[in-house]
């Protein structure tokens, strides 16, 4: 059975900080790893990650992916309240079956 | 613009009572999917649909049922819902199975 786990679970930081989330998986026919955004309501596309060791970068969010060890980290420097939000990690199969992790919940303070 | 429109977005039924989720995209996507979120749990696929004609089951699939008729729709069937199926439902569709999903605003159910 195919599995993403994510953590932490929640985090709380002021405004400033910089955050690492992370994202380990387990998932039979392995293509690409995406980070999604979810505010109020659906989830926004952040990134998609096919090849280990290549940095995806916008604005002040950065992702990166490690095929040998499974493993992804989603970075926000200098977060900001608007950063708040619940952050999915998902694995993906070659044909199109998405398996998300649980979330982490992000909060970010004044 | 470039949607996925759900509808309805909130319905309370009772449990037995068939009921149909639908999803409409405009993007001309092949790749459509169902899925659900609970607390704790994340977002668990459903159904998935690589194009017309073509669905296989997702993680739950169990107590729905989905349909592939033509390339811009993809319904969700509850044939008889019961309470654990109350739950916050996203479609998503993307181009091909290998490009990121775009999401619904989804669909919030409760089965009584």
């Amino acid at each position: 059975e195919d599995k993403v786990v994510q953590s932490p679970l929640s985090l709380v930081v002021h405004e400033g900080d910089t955050v690492t989330l992370n994202c380990s998986y387990e998932v039979t026919n392995f293509r690409s790893l995406l980070w999604y955004k979810q505010e109020k309501k659906a989830p926004t596309f952040l990134f998609m990650l096919t090849s280990s060791g290549i940095e995806k970068k916008s604005g002040r969010l950065s992702s990166i992916l490690d095929k040998k060890e499974l493993f992804s980290i989603l970075n926000i420097t200098a977060t900001q309240t608007g950063d708040s939000a619940v952050y999915l990690c998902a694995g993906g199969t070659s044909y199109g079956k998405l398996t998300f992790g649980q979330g982490t919940i992000l909060t970010v303070h004044p | 613009e470039a949607q996925v429109t759900q509808n309805p977005r909130y319905l309370i039924t009772v449990t037995g009572k068939k009921l149909t989720v639908t999803c409409s995209q405009n993007m001309n996507h092949e790749y459509m999917s169902w899925y659900r979120q609970d607390p704790g749990l994340g977002l668990r696929q459903i159904y998935y649909s690589m194009n017309v004609e073509v669905t296989d089951k997702g993680d739950v699939p169990e107590g729905y049922k989905v349909s592939r008729k033509e390339k811009r729709n993809f319904p969700l069937i509850l044939e008889s819902p019961s309470p654990n199926q109350t739950s916050l439902y996203f479609c998503a569709s993307s181009l091909t199975p290998n490009q990121p999903q775009h999401f619904g605003d989804g669909t919030r159910l409760s089965i009584l």
